[in-house]
This record gives structure tokens, sequence and C-alpha cells, in this order.
């Protein structure tokens, strides 16, 4: 059965310093990998995703993750936050092989930015 | 534009008064989706459909029902809500192969 961990649920960092949103999964067989993003009041954004390519995933607005497999983690890391960087953040999984896709989503992070 | 438009965005209602929430999208995706996000636990998944005339459950399905008769329309039925349902829900959808969704912009949903 595939799970997803949000390991933090609130998270402060001042502008200008490194993010990092930290996710662990478990999966049975190869998964996708998600980060969603949420600002307030508003609906999800896709920023980055892992389909079994590039362990290192680039996505917008400066934001990247890194697939390990023996950590089964894929954090998300930004070098530098921005004030607008300040929202709800979501890591999400599937794996179910061909014929069902069922995603599983963590409880998710608050990122606050500090001026 | 491609998107997804869910209808009504805001809806108030009383206990045992049968609802649908619609959920439309013009992408031509396969793959549709419910969800629904309550304070800390993040988004669960409902329902999901393959395609037309495919669905089948999520993590939530009690209290639930979805139809799929044609690919772009993915309507959320609620037969008798409960104050349990009041929640914020998103519709999404999605390409084949576990890629990326689509979400609608939700519709917040009290039962009283």
């Amino acid at each position: 059965a595939q799970s997803v961990t949000q390991l933090d649920s609130h998270v402060s960092v001042s502008e200008g310093t490194p993010v990092l949103l930290r996710c662990n999964y478990s999966s049975s067989y190869s998964p996708s990998l998600f980060w969603y993003v949420q600002h307030p009041n508003k609906g999800l954004q896709l920023l980055l995703k892992y389909t079994s390519a590039a362990t290192l995933v680039k996505g917008i607005n400066g934001f990247e993750a890194e697939f390990k497999k023996s950590e089964t983690s894929f954090h998300l890391t930004k070098p530098s936050a921005h004030m607008s960087d300040a929202a709800e953040y979501f890591c999400v999984v599937s794996d179910q092989p061909s014929g069902t896709y069922k995603y599983i989503f963590g409880t998710g992070t608050r990122l606050k930015v500090l001026a | 534009e491609a998107q997804v438009t869910q209808n009504p965005r805001y809806l108030i209602t009383v206990t045992g008064k049968k609802l649908t929430v619609t959920c439309s999208q013009n992408m031509n995706h396969e793959y549709m989706s419910w969800y629904r996000q309550d304070p800390g636990l993040g988004l669960r998944q409902i329902y999901y459909s393959m395609n037309v005339e495919v669905t089948d459950k999520g993590d939530v399905p009690e209290g639930y029902k979805v139809s799929r008769k044609e690919k772009r329309n993915f309507p959320l039925i609620l037969e008798s809500p409960s104050p349990n349902q009041t929640s914020l829900y998103f519709c999404a959808s999605s390409p084949p192969n576990r890629g990326e969704q689509f979400f609608g912009p939700g519709t917040r949903l009290t039962v009283l």
C-alpha cells in the first residue's frame, strides 16, 4: 500500500534563506511523486513531478526535489525563499500498477516566510 | 483556455437535502477525480474515474456517489448530506499514465 508522510506541518524561514520541506513515501511499486502548492484561498498548482526519469527534478519558481529510493524520500528545496513562496505544500504519491490510479496526499506543510 | 470548472463554488445546505456538485474539464482527459480537503488532513480522494462509465472508490467514498456518462463531466452527488461532509471539495483531471492533475477552483460546502 502506498502512503506519504510530510515530516513538518509548519516551516518558517527568513526571506533569502534556503527552504527544505521533507517528504517520505511508502510504495509497493515504482512510484510517481509530485509536489503541489496551494496559496491561501486558491486551488492547487503543480510544482514538479518525478516519474522514473532523472532523480533530480526541477520545477517552477526555482524549486527542485530529489528522488532518493534508498531513503524513500522526495524532499523539496529552494535555494532562496521569497515572500511569495508562503503557502501550503503537498507531497503526493501514486504507484498503482497500470490500470488503476490512486493519488495519496500528505497532510501538508505550511511554509511561512519572514521578512 | 484549458481548465477544470466546478459549480457551485459555495454551498450551504441542510442535513438530508440531496445535492450535486458539477465538474467539467475541456482537456479531453480520461482520468478525473474528486477530493475533499480538511484542516490537518490534506486532500483525501473520494472517487476517481479512469474513463467513461469506469469509476472506483478512493479512500473516503462513504456518503458520496459519482457518475461518468460523458468524458468531460464528473459530478459528485451527496444523496443525504450530513454535517461531517462539511469540507472543501476539489475536482481534478489528468491525462493517462499518472501524469499531472489539473485542479478545479474548489467548492466550499457547509452542511447544517
